[in-house]
């Protein structure tokens, strides 16, 4: 069972135009992060978000905390074709146990067509 | 600033044979993490060790060994690879355990078992 779905999978959209892209759980997050991947490389954090209801802004990017801390979203403004990648948000759980755990979404795939 | 290395980059196997994917990390971290990477599945924990002298299972840790040699190495040791080993294998590294810590991951290991 996957505890983060991100929506849509796959995202292929004209350079300019705006775009947001998901991170949807039924489980409550200490924190959520957001990683873009891209080709042949790892993961490199863009944010992290840890209030319900936290907006950060990152250049043209801005990421969204939901209020009951279950959802995320990222919005792109005015895309560039160097905003093309695999985009990834992680959200921390406490366990049962009190251990902290990262749970991976499963990615959108971002490309922005020249 | 290399930040983590990961050898090899690109490996074939058959299946049965073992073989050390080696992680290095030069930010003196505390923490270190193995992952594994499949299509539509996300990032998923193999093993991590939070500090030095200390490793712990993840969420798929079956047919994984695991050393933390020193406080800048974590190696990760498949001792008999089979075919669902197939994946793409990603080291990464944090000052602290945590989930709203910053990972630093490296570039990958390709990974095929025929």
């Amino acid at each position: 069972t996957q505890l983060l779905e991100q929506s849509p999978q796959f995202l292929s959209i004209q350079e300019g135009e705006n775009l947001t892209v998901y991170c949807n759980s039924s489980s409550v997050f200490s924190s959520l992060q957001w990683y873009r991947q891209e080709p042949g490389e790892g993961p490199v954090l863009l944010v992290t978000v840890v209030t319900g209801g936290e907006v950060k802004k990152l250049k043209r990017l801005t990421f969204q905390f939901g209020d009951a801390r279950k959802d995320s979203s990222l919005h792109i403004t005015a895309a560039q074709p160097g905003d093309t990648g695999l985009y990834l948000c992680a959200g921390g759980l406490i366990s049962n146990f009190g251990n902290e755990k990262l749970t991976f979404g499963t990615g959108t795939r971002l490309t922005i067509i020249p | 600033n290399a930040g983590v290395t990961q050898t090899p980059k690109f490996q074939v196997l058959k299946t049965g044979q073992s073989m050390t994917l080696q992680c290095a990390q030069d930010m003196n971290h505390n923490s270190m993490y193995w992952y594994r990477q499949d299509p539509g599945m996300g990032l998923r924990l193999i093993y991590y060790s939070a500090s030095e002298g200390t490793t712990d299972k993840g969420e798929v840790p079956n047919g994984y060994n695991v050393s933390r040699l020193n406080k800048r190495e974590f190696s990760l040791r498949l001792e008999s690879a089979a075919p669902s080993q197939t994946s793409v294998y990603f080291c990464a590294s944090s000052l602290f355990p945590g989930t709203n810590e910053k990972l630093f991951f490296g570039s990958g290991t390709q990974l095929s078992v025929l």
